[in-house]
């Protein structure tokens, strides 16, 4: 079946501070998506970045930045030059595409709280 | 395009109490699901549509019941509520697996 691990689950940065949010992934299914997700203290969630299993480039978002490696059933995201407002909580999440319903499985979460 | 919507935002409820939570959208996406988010434990899956007229049970389906009778609908039933429903439901909608929409989510307190 398939799992999402995010192991941190609050980290706390001074603003300027790089910052690494961890996600493992388990899957048997040989194509899938890797997504991010923030979660603003207003409760939405805001779709961040979606990885398909056979793209495995890096991607770079202005300050933001995702590790995709398969090798180690990773999709780790990195903020830089982190601001107060990126303090929130992401979600990374999976969906198996060749097995009925696609379902999009969450990790546990991980609190980023930014201080100025 | 007003994406995922779903009503009511906040809801009230004491315990025995019944309710629906209505999700609309208008991606013309086959396939619908109900989320709900507890803290410290992410979102988990609670029924799920495949297309119009089916449903599914999702990880955690025990108290809800579903119904997707139009292909853009999809409501969420709670027949007699009870405390540890308290949560913030999230409905969604999916094409292919690839692309989702997310409600606003509601806000469900039973007392």
């Amino acid at each position: 079946a398939q799992k999402v691990t995010q192991a941190q689950t609050e980290i706390s940065v001074v603003e300027k501070e790089d910052v690494t949010l961890d996600c493992v992934y388990e899957t048997r299914d040989t194509t899938y998506y890797l997504f991010w997700y923030k979660q603003p203290p207003s409760g939405e969630l805001v779709f961040l970045i979606r990885r398909n299993s056979f793209d495995e480039q890096n991607e770079i978002s202005g300050r933001y930045s995702w590790n995709f490696q398969k090798s180690t059933s990773s999709f780790n995201f990195t903020i830089t030059a982190s601001q107060v407002v990126d303090s929130a909580v992401y979600f990374c999440a999976l969906s198996e595409a060749s097995r009925g319903a696609q379902k999009l499985v969450f990790g546990q979460g991980t609190r980023l709280t930014i201080n100025p | 395009n007003a994406g995922v919507t779903q009503t009511p935002k906040f809801r009230v409820l004491k315990t025995g109490q019944s309710m629906t939570l209505l999700c609309a959208q208008d991606m013309n996406h086959e396939y619908m699901y109900w989320y709900r988010q507890d803290p410290g434990m992410g979102l988990r899956l609670i029924h799920y549509s495949v297309g119009e007229g089916t449903t599914a049970k999702g990880e955690v389906p025990d108290g809800y019941n579903v119904s997707r009778l139009k292909k853009q609908n999809f409501l969420l039933g709670l027949e007699s509520a009870a405390p540890s429903q308290t949560s913030v439901y999230f409905c969604a909608s999916s094409y292919e697996g690839a692309k989702w929409g997310f409600g606003p989510g509601t806000r469900l307190t039973v007392t």
